[in-house]
């Protein structure tokens, strides 16, 4: 079981509403990730970071802003939430010289 | 576009019974990499197989790596209910410095 985590696991919220997603790994890794899947979906990289104030924009655009001011901690927020952002957002993260992600359980968000 | 389509998108199997599981890429690789997905949960890595291997084995699991047709195949082997899941395969793609592009994923059912 990796230690990564993600709160909350589920997020049900109105429209307009500024929400954060909290990312949180005690791995010491240098490298994190954003990922959006809708059901059944694959997986679409949103933003990453490869170290401290570090931060990237992922393959599929996403009105969601993310910070990386320490090692272990990588929050998104959403500054307007809207119903098109319901979706299930997952954080990973790898160290510098793996291959492989750690993911954490995910969050279900839901705008209504 | 996308990068890595596995197939099939559903399969049912008995206990007891093999799984095949395959994922055809477009790129050049680095590695390829399977990762299973339980219901409303983040991601699990199982094995990598790196662009200059041909098979790799771990456990229950037998992964192949063709680079000329582009494609891989995951294994599992005398299959168990608990094995029942969605697996996606990623793909490390030249120059993409460890970020992993996924495929929609195959939906696993392993009837006891």
């Amino acid at each position: 079981e990796a230690d990564i985590y993600q709160t909350p696991r589920y997020l049900v919220i109105g429209t307009g509403k500024k929400i954060t997603l909290e990312c949180s790994q005690t791995m010491g890794h240098d490298k994190m990730y954003w990922y959006q899947q809708d059901p059944g979906m694959e997986l679409h990289l949103i933003h990453y970071s490869y170290g401290v104030n570090s931060t990237e924009k992922g393959d599929l655009s996403s009105e969601s802003t993310v910070s990386r001011i320490r090692t272990e901690h990588f929050p998104l927020t959403l500054e307007s939430a809207r119903p098109s952002h319901t979706s299930q957002y997952l954080c990973a993260s790898s160290d510098a010289y793996q291959e492989t992600q750690y993911f954490g359980p995910g969050t279900r968000l839901l705008v209504l | 576009s996308q990068q890595g389509e596995e197939d099939p998108q559903a399969l049912s199997i008995q206990e007891g019974e093999n799984a095949t599981m395959n994922c055809s890429y477009k790129t050049s690789i680095n590695n390829l990499q399977w990762y299973r997905q339980n219901s409303g949960r983040g991601l699990v890595h199982l094995i990598l197989i790196r662009s200059n291997e041909r098979e790799k084995h771990s456990g229950r699991l037998r992964v192949t790596l063709d680079t000329s047709k582009k494609s891989s195949s995951l294994l599992i082997t005398a299959s168990r209910a608990a094995d029942t899941a969605s697996y996606f395969c990623a793909t490390d793609e030249s120059g993409a410095n460890s970020k992993l592009t996924f495929g929609k994923g195959i939906t696993l059912s392993v009837r006891p």
